[in-house]
């Protein structure tokens, strides 16, 4: 089992610009979140889906951030357009069920800079 | 879902036991207690979680008290590998609910 992946590891890119995160959740879990952990705010729940349905975005800091589950094994996490306070480490975790807060498996993480 | 506290930090030597302990004097009846951990630069992973019982398995053992306002995480041996951030959450596992994660605790393991 490869785990979840996130694509790019690391992306850095220029004010204005469009960044779109990827994340593969593992085969056969149903439910994927977005984390963004920056020092000063520590680790923040996004949005999470459930069979690839949001579930609950309030934690979406503003419209500039989107984020799509179009099938069970894809997901996307977009920021249009990039500013410098979007710079964080962004992560990706699914696991079988929101009722298995013990199963979720996190990946490696995106570390965004935007200058 | 009920608030939990944890200290700051905490030192631990190579070997000895690190006990690390949360309060979660809010705590609902149906709501368990998690422990993960984050080290550093890697995404937060699994250790180990309780009702009331006390739980242990390869990783830790969790001490959870009698009317559930408080708990203790233990690593039985800690090594270098453990340094790392450790969070306690409370959270009633149901759909719509998702882990959020407080400030944590961050142990340091020396030789």
């Amino acid at each position: 089992d490869a785990g979840v992946i996130q694509s790019p590891r690391h992306e850095v890119t220029e004010m204005g610009q469009e960044v779109t995160l990827r994340c593969k959740p593992i085969s056969g879990h149903n439910s994927l979140f977005w984390y963004r952990q920056t020092m000063m705010r520590g680790l923040e729940l996004l949005i999470y889906f459930n069979n690839n349905v949001p579930i609950d975005d309030s934690g979406m800091p503003e419209d500039r951030f989107s984020a799509k589950m179009p099938n069970a094994s894809f997901s996307t996490l977009k920021i249009q357009p990039s500013e410098p306070r979007d710079s964080a480490v962004y992560f990706c975790a699914s696991s079988w069920d929101t009722l298995i807060p013990g199963g979720y498996t996190f990946g490696s993480g995106t570390r965004l800079t935007v200058v | 879902d009920a608030k939990t506290t944890q200290p700051t930090s905490m030192d631990c030597a190579e070997g000895r036991a690190a006990n690390l302990p949360c309060n979660h004097s809010t705590i609902s009846g149906n709501e368990y207690v998690y422990w993960y951990r984050q080290i550093h630069s890697q995404g937060p992973q699994y250790i180990i979680h309780g009702l009331k019982n006390n739980e242990t398995n390869e990783m830790a053992s969790l001490i959870i008290t009698e009317d559930r306002k408080s708990s203790t995480l233990i690593l039985p041996h800690a090594t270098l590998r453990d340094t790392a951030v450790y969070y306690c959450i409370v959270i009633r596992p149901q759909a719509g609910t998702a882990l959020i994660f407080g400030k944590g605790t961050t142990l340091s393991v020396s030789s």
